[in-house]
């Protein structure tokens, strides 16, 4: 089954302690982007990735980072983590950006909180 | 800056009912994206619309997209509960000119409650 795999669901943490919520897809695709969710703002690019070893800021990158070593892999770090990234955080998928024509495929999310 | 609103925000009606969602958006784009997203869930793919004057129709949902306006619209015909869920749109914007950089900017969302 095609999907986008994102771990761990849900996460209860504390200010400081870095973390990592890793996202993994099936579908070859080369592209992948994490988003955050916030009630009233809907959802926000934190990252994306064009191919392997290819990533660049979306529109709210401050205090996350991420790597792309494989093509499936798309890992979002959290090194010092903060109250204010207290959110819902989408990985998604597809096939080389805007010039696919295809949707992107979402992940079930992760819920984070940090204390 | 790019921005993308929608409303209603949030829309509670009855079924058999028909009803509209707008969806402006504030740059030019060709491509919009309608996704749905029920409680504590991830975001399905409803529609993508790639051109002006651009429709699709999937059941008792149909969008459309009207470049020129920088409009779109998700029309729900007769509505039933199963509908129930909240509904994104979603500009898609080449990002910072870089080719093949899809950056989508989301609406806030409308909450659709669907009685019956």
């Amino acid at each position: 089954e095609a999907q986008v795999t994102q771990n761990p669901r849900y996460l209860i943490t504390v200010t400081g302690k870095k973390l990592t919520v890793t996202c993994s897809q099936n579908m070859n695709h080369e592209y992948m982007s994490w988003y955050r969710q916030d009630p009233g703002l809907g959802l926000r690019q934190i990252y994306y990735s064009m191919n392997v070893e290819v990533t660049d800021k979306g529109d709210v990158p401050e205090g996350y980072k991420v790597s792309r070593k494989e093509k499936r892999n798309f890992p979002l770090i959290l090194e010092s983590p903060s109250p204010n990234q207290t959110s819902l955080y989408f990985c998604a998928s597809s096939f080389f950006g805007r010039g696919s024509n295809q949707p992107q495929h979402f992940g079930d999310g992760t819920r984070l909180s940090i204390l | 800056e790019l921005k993308v609103e929608q409303n209603p925000l949030f829309l509670s009606m009855q079924e058999g009912k028909n009803y509209t969602i707008y969806c402006n958006y504030s740059t030019t784009s060709d491509r919009l994206y309608w996704y749905r997203q029920d409680p504590g869930k991830s975001l399905e793919s409803l529609f993508v619309l790639l051109s002006n004057g651009a429709v699709k129709q999937e059941g008792r949902l149909m969008a459309s997209l009207d470049t020129k306006a920088r409009l779109s619209t998700l029309h729900i015909t007769a509505a039933v509960h199963d509908l129930s869920a909240t509904y994104f749109c979603a500009v898609d914007i080449s990002f910072r000119g870089i080719q093949g950089a899809q950056k989508l900017v989301f609406g806030q969302g409308t909450r659709l409650t669907i009685n019956p």
